[in-house]
């Protein structure tokens, strides 16, 4: 069956630092991957998508970035965090192909200071 | 993409049926109904998709309207785990676009079971 790994679980991190996420899936192969950010008490944000090893598709206009290095790796980075950063980041991934549902990791709590 | 409307939050007694609504009254013809739920601070959990039939799995049950323009997530014995905010959505479907099953969730109908 197939799994998603998201980490770590929770983040403190300074303004201004940089930030890494990871997320890894197993038991499927050329998954879709996707990046969402949740603000406390409301819905999730579409931040990335990947349809494929180096392929990102960027939704919203950030300072955070996404890369693929490898075909189930995710991670989602930045040179400098803002205090609007804080939230809750999900990892997802999906079948490819039309109307596929996606499934989505723990996420990561990050909270700037 | 269409847009989805659900009431804020409901209550349901344990073991009783929940019906959760949404309304999604400019949806296309090549849009799916998913619904997917997140119990607190966990990722959000997929339950069922539709296109216009009637859906049924082991966790819900999927009713359409025939005009398409709403829906209704039934959980057919609810317990205190199904606690959670649950959050339908039509699905973006993007000609062409290989990655087009995006999801844009809104803000969700918060369900709580009671004992």
């Amino acid at each position: 069956s197939q799994t998603i790994h998201q980490w770590p679980a929770t983040l403190v991190q300074p303004v201004g630092s940089p930030l890494s996420l990871e997320c890894t899936v197993e038991g499927t192969s050329n998954p879709n991957l996707y990046w969402y950010r949740q603000a406390a008490g409301r819905g999730l944000q579409l931040l990335f998508y990947s349809v494929g090893i180096g392929q990102i598709s960027s939704e919203v206009p950030q300072n955070l970035s996404a890369s693929r290095p490898q075909d189930r790796q995710f991670i989602l980075s930045s040179k400098k965090l803002l205090l609007s950063d804080s939230g809750f980041y999900l990892c997802a991934w999906s079948v490819q192909g039309m109307f596929q549902p996606q499934h989505f990791g723990d996420g990561t709590r990050l909270s700037i200071l | 993409d269409a847009k989805t409307t659900q009431p804020t939050s409901m209550d349901c007694a344990e073991g009783r049926a929940a019906n959760l609504p949404c309304n999604h009254s400019t949806i296309s013809g090549n849009e799916y109904v998913y619904w997917y739920r997140q119990i607190h601070s966990q990722g959000p959990q997929y339950i069922i998709h539709g296109l216009k039939n009637n859906e049924t799995n082991e966790m819900a049950s999927l009713i359409i309207t025939e005009d398409r323009k709403s829906s209704t997530l039934i959980l057919p014995h609810a317990t205190l785990r199904d606690t959670a905010v649950y959050y339908c959505i039509v699905r973006v479907g993007g000609l062409g676009n290989n990655a087009g099953n995006m999801l844009t969730f809104g803000g969700g109908t918060r369900l709580m079971v009671k004992p």
